[in-house]
């Protein structure tokens, strides 16, 4: 089982409200994501990282900014939720060398 | 059309039966990653693949490179195989992987 971890996991929040979702991994991976999935859709990487310091956007655009100040550590922050910010929220992590991606139980967002 | 597609999108079987879940890209890949995600949202990784064929229990990954095709099978199914079975493809150009949409499968007892 992997040791990865989010929080909350389920978010109910009014319009204009900045919230950060939290993600931490214990498995030292050097490797984040955050993806986001509507229901029944699939999967899109907002945000990546490869290390301390470095964060990159992903392949869909997204409102929300990440930081990566430790190694285990992985946030995504939202300034302002709107309605359309509302989504599940994944993260994930993988080793430099492996690309196999273990993946947390996920953050339910719901922005009013 | 997308970089990944699956079929069927649908699949309800009865226990037992054997089940295939296919997957087709567009571009060349380096890996190719099957995932099982259940009613929940949690996801976990089954498979990774860049050429040849896995098994796992009851589970066995094909993959093949020139046909851009790979399959997932699943034999005796059970109740508890009930889950969405996603690929995912990281092409030779790219860092990340790029998902499919997903098969939602349903083995009734």
């Amino acid at each position: 089982e992997a040791d990865i971890y989010q929080t909350p996991r389920y978010l109910v929040i009014g319009t204009g409200k900045k919230i950060t979702l939290e993600c931490s991994q214990t498995m030292g991976h050097d490797k984040m994501y955050w993806y986001q999935q509507d229901p029944g859709m699939e999967l899109h990487l907002i945000h990546y990282s490869y290390g301390v310091n470095s964060t990159e956007k992903g392949d869909l655009s997204s409102e929300s900014t990440v930081s990566r100040i430790r190694t285990e550590h992985f946030p995504l922050t939202l300034e302002s939720a709107r309605p359309s910010h509302t989504s599940q929220y994944l993260c994930a992590s993988s080793e430099k060398v492996s690309d196999t991606q273990y993946f947390g139980p996920g953050t339910r967002l719901t922005v009013l | 059309k997308n970089e990944v597609e699956q079929s069927p999108q649908n699949l309800t079987a009865q226990e037992g039966e054997f089940i295939t879940i296919n997957c087709s890209y567009s571009v060349g890949i380096s890996a190719l990653h099957w995932l099982q995600q259940h009613p929940g949202g949690g996801i976990v990784s089954l498979f990774m693949l860049s050429s040849g064929k896995k098994k796992h229990g009851r589970l066995i990954a094909t993959i093949n490179i020139q046909e851009k095709h790979s399959s997932l099978h699943i034999t005796a199914s059970h109740p508890r195989d009930s889950a969405v079975y996603i690929c995912a493809v990281k092409n030779n150009y790219g860092q990340n992987f790029v998902f499919g949409p997903g098969t939602r499968l349903s083995v009734l007892p």
